[in-house]
Parts: C-alpha cells; sequence; structure tokens
C-alpha cells in the first residue's frame, strides 16, 4: 500500500536492551515526526525530520533516545537501555509540509507497541 | 491544566443516536485535527479545519476560533464508530493532541 509503515507492530524488551523501531514514510513526504503514546494517553511528540535533517527533538524523553533519517526517507527511533517506562506505542507520521510553521495533513502509520519486561 | 481538554472521556451510545464530542484548547492555532484512532493504534484523520464546518458523510467537525472549540459530530451512528476520537490542535511548530474519547456504539 501507499500508507505509512511501521515495523515491528510488537516488540516485547527486556529491561536494559536496546530496540530499533523502523518507519516508512508515504513516498516523498519531506516532513517525519515520532509521536509517543502511553496508555489511556494521547501521542506525545518526540522529534521531527525534515528531509534528512532533524529539526526538532526536544519531545524526546532522555538521551537514551535517539532518532534518524540519514536519506529523508526512512526513519529509525533507537531507545538504548530500555526502562519499563519506555512501554508505550510508538507513532510514526509523515506530511508534505515542508516547513514546521505550515500545517499539512499528517498520515499516520499503524504504531509499534513497545512492552518493556 | 492540559493545553488540549476533550470531552467526555468516555461516551457510550447506542447505534442511532447523535454523538457530540468537544475539544476545548488554550493555545493559539492555526488549525485542528480530528482523529480516529482503532485499537491496535492506527490512526485515521478524519478532518483537518481552521475555520467553520467540515462534513464527511455521517460526520461533521465545527470550530470555533474566538471560543477555542471544536466539536465533532457522529449521525447515525453504528457499532463500527466505536473508536478513540482525538483532537490535536497545530501550535507554533508542532501538533498537541488531547487525550481523546473512547466511543463505544452497541447495537
Amino acid at each position: 500500500g501507499a500508507g505509512v509503515s511501521q515495523s515491528p507492530r510488537y516488540k516485547v524488551a527486556k529491561r536494559g536492551q536496546d530496540v530499533a523501531l523502523r518507519c516508512d514514510p508515504i513516498s516523498g513526504h519531506v516532513s517525519l515526526f515520532w509521536y509517543q503514546q502511553a496508555l489511556g494517553q494521547g501521542p506525545e511528540f518526540l522529534t521531527y525530520f525534515q528531509n534528512e535533517a532533524q529539526l526538532d527533538k526536544s519531545g524526546l524523553p532522555s538521551d537514551r533516545f535517539f532518532a534518524e533519517r540519514p536519506e529523508g526517507s526512512v526513519s529509525t527511533l533507537k531507545i538504548q537501555r530500555t526502562q519499563q517506562e519506555d512501554s508505550a506505542v510508538y507513532l510514526c507520521a509523515s506530511s508534505l509540509s515542508t516547513s514546521p510553521t505550515a500545517f499539512y495533513e499528517q498520515y499516520f502509520g499503524p504504531g509499534t507497541r513497545l512492552t518493556v519486561t | 491544566k492540559n493545553e488540549v481538554e476533550q470531552s467526555p472521556q468516555n461516551l457510550t451510545a447506542q447505534e442511532g443516536e447523535f454523538i457530540t464530542i468537544n475539544c476545548s484548547y488554550s493555545v493559539g492555532i492555526s488549525a485542528l485535527h480530528w482523529l480516529q484512532q482503532h485499537p491496535g493504534g492506527g490512526i485515521v484523520s478524519l478532518f483537518m479545519l481552521s475555520s467553520g464546518k467540515k462534513k464527511h458523510g455521517r460526520l461533521i467537525a465545527t470550530i470555533n476560533i474566538q471560543e477555542k472549540h471544536s466539536s465533532l459530530h457522529i449521525t447515525a451512528s453504528h457499532p463500527r464508530d466505536s473508536a478513540v476520537y482525538i483532537c490535536a490542535v497545530k501550535g507554533p511548530d508542532k501538533l498537541i493532541f488531547g487525550t481523546g474519547t473512547r466511543l463505544q456504539v452497541f447495537p
């Protein structure tokens, strides 16, 4: 399909393990966003890319979280030394927007549900 | 106080009922999203609006910029409308999300 895809859909990690979550945005979408959604809560912004440039990482909760988008398409969110509080659904979204202040519709992926035991 | 608040948090309805979900926000915005999230996490954008009213099928969204309030209405609700409905506002540089309204429609 032509939508945003994420993998894996489910990930169980032991506390202390590193995990990598992948996002394939819609082809041609310049902007890519990562969100964290805790159980029963709305999504919260983590980080934003415009092409390969990470323009805003103010939402990353700690330096254990790292995101990259080296070629301006696929993005990976990496969490090092996972903790139980990292358990959440991680959502990726992409849009045609070429500016962080412009508002274009965001298209969301299905999310990766991370459970840290 | 959250910057985006939704009410009610949970809503149950019988099939056919008219549903209203409310969203109030405290920040200046350029636009507002209504999103639908089904179990399993996938989010679908229903509406993006910055003024007035939009209609799509049985769904209607309205926004009052002066009052900083938006409503999502579902007419003739159906069990397949059961989902979490999330309001998100576009602040200066990012989307700010409400916590969602969980809707269950029973046959």
